[in-house]
């Protein structure tokens, strides 16, 4: 198994400019979540997903949408990319929702600048 | 609502010394408690997990956490610091309620030789 896979790896934007960092699992879990992660800051919910067909707000949602058309994929589109935006994202999936204390499988990270 | 406090966001210890990372949390409800570890440029992987039951877990690579209710704490310790232990930790809280799970702030623990 592959786990959870994040593409790219590093990334550049200017300001404005619009994009989708991908993020699939291979462990056929339902629960998948994207955080970012700023210094001193730890780890903050953008959204996440309980399943195919369904997504959900998490803590920082602005300027960011999500989609769960498969239960592999949870790509995450930024709209128009502003310099608040910088940071490292990380995708995770789990076998069930977070309430089910299942331990959530990060992916590497994609670390975005926004110029 | 449900939160997490991890006391310092960089703690040193000697090698083969005790380390203790604090974590306290803040909950309505009995929490399910998480400590994640996250090595350069890596995501995060689970050291060790509470939920119910013995109030004593132990984790990989020799870590521990008590959860103490009075005192509201899931403070983490490994009895002697090895050089490979140099990352930053993470406590984390979910509760049925939220549904969600929260990080604490990170504690990066630096290992001297």
């Amino acid at each position: 198994n592959a786990g959870v896979t994040q593409t790219p790896k590093f990334q550049v934007l200017k300001t404005g400019q619009s994009m989708t960092l991908q993020c699939a699992q291979d462990m056929n879990h339902e629960y998948m979540s994207w955080y970012r992660q700023d210094p001193g800051m730890g780890l903050r919910l953008i959204h996440y997903s309980v399943g195919a067909g369904i997504t959900d707000q998490g803590e920082v949602p602005n300027g960011y949408n999500v989609s769960r058309s498969t239960t592999e994929d949870f790509p995450l589109r930024l709209l128009s990319a502003a310099p608040s935006q910088t940071s490292v994202y990380f995708c995770a999936s789990s076998t069930g929702l977070a309430a089910t204390y299942n331990e959530q499988f990060f992916g590497p990270g994609t670390r975005l600048t926004v110029l | 609502a449900q939160s997490v406090t991890q006391l310092g966001s960089h703690v040193s210890v000697s090698e083969g010394a005790l380390v203790l990372l604090r974590c306290n949390y803040s909950s309505s409800v009995p929490p399910y408690l998480f400590w994640y570890v996250q090595y350069p440029n890596q995501g995060l992987q689970l050291l060790l997990k509470y939920t119910t039951g013995a109030t004593l877990v132990k984790g990989i690579n020799g870590f521990e956490a008590e959860f103490k209710k009075s005192e509201t704490s899931f403070h983490l310790t490994k009895p002697s610091a090895h050089m490979s232990d140099a990352a930053e930790y993470f406590c984390a809280v979910i509760t049925n309620r939220d549904d969600k799970i929260i990080f604490g702030k990170g504690t990066r623990l630096h290992i001297l030789p």
